[in-house]
C-alpha cells in the first residue's frame, strides 16, 4: 500500500496570506490528522477529521481549518499568515475506528516557511 | 492532564554502544504507548507501539522498549546502536479521539 502523501512539500508565503496543504490518507484510512511541528512547540494536534466531519480540535486559533473529502483526502487552510505559522505540518492516518489505541502513519510533512 | 515527559533533550553515543531513551507519560486511563523516530526533514517512523499484554515489546530496527505501570514509564532501549539510528526519536501517548500527545523528542547523535 501506498503510504501517506502530503502536497506540496516545501512552501514560502509571506504575512497576511492563505495557504492550503493537501493530505492523501493510506487507501482504506477514514481518519486523518494533522500535526504542527515547530522547534519551540514541538508536536501540536490541530485536528482530526473522520467521514468528513471534523471529529477532533486543539488549540489552535480559528485562522487554523480543514477539511475532508469523501476519498478521506484532507486539506489543511490556514488564513492571514504570521510568521509564527513557520512549521513543519505533519498529516496522519489510521483507520479511524479503534480510537486511541491505533497507530496512525504519518506522511513526510509541508515544510511552511513564512516571511 | 495527559502529558508526556521526555527528559533527555540530546543524547550522545559510540557506535556499538547500548541506548536507552527515557520516556514517561501521564495519562488517566490505560495508556496506549507508541515510539516513532523522524529523521532530518522526514515525517514520522513508528518503532513499536505498547497496547496491552507483555510489558517488553520489540520493534523494528532492532529497537524494544518497556512499560513499567508502577513508574509510569516507556523507555526505548537499543543493544547496540548503528551510525543510521542518528535521528530525533518521539514517544507518544493515544489519547481521546485519535489525539496524540508526544513528548518533546531526544535527538540522537551517533560517534563512529
Amino acid at each position: 500500500k501506498a503510504g501517506v502523501t502530503q502536497t506540496p512539500r516545501y512552501l514560502i508565503k509571506t504575512r497576511g496570506q492563505q495557504v492550503t496543504l493537501s493530505c492523501s490518507p493510506i487507501s482504506g484510512h477514514r481518519s486523518v490528522s494533522w500535526y504542527q511541528q515547530t522547534p519551540g512547540q514541538g508536536l501540536q494536534f490541530l485536528f482530526e477529521y473522520f467521514s468528513e466531519t471534523q471529529r477532533n480540535k486543539g488549540n489552535f486559533p480559528g485562522r487554523f481549518s480543514g477539511r475532508q473529502f469523501s476519498n478521506s483526502r484532507s486539506e489543511m487552510n490556514v488564513s492571514t499568515l504570521e510568521l509564527g505559522d513557520s512549521a513543519l505540518y505533519l498529516c496522519a492516518s489510521s483507520p479511524g475506528l479503534a480510537g486511541r489505541q491505533e497507530t496512525q502513519y504519518f506522511g513526510p510533512g509541508t515544510r511552511l516557511l513564512v516571511l | 492532564a495527559q502529558s508526556v515527559t521526555q527528559p533527555d533533550i540530546h543524547i550522545t553515543v559510540s557506535e556499538g554502544a547500548s541506548l536507552e531513551l527515557r520516556c514517561n507519560y501521564s495519562y488517566g486511563a490505560t495508556p496506549y504507548l507508541f515510539w516513532y523516530v523522524q529523521s532530518p526533514g522526514q515525517g514520522l517512523q513508528l518503532l513499536l507501539k505498547y497496547f496491552s499484554g507483555d510489558t517488553l515489546v520489540q520493534g523494528i530496527k532492532g529497537f524494544e522498549a518497556e512499560f513499567k505501570r508502577s513508574q509510569s514509564s516507556f523507555n526505548l532501549r537499543k543493544p547496540s546502536v548503528h551510525w543510521s539510528d542518528a535521528a530525533e526519536y518521539f514517544c507518544a501517548v493515544g489519547a481521546r479521539g485519535n489525539q496524540f500527545y508526544f513528548g518533546t523528542g531526544t535527538s540522537l547523535t551517533v560517534i563512529p
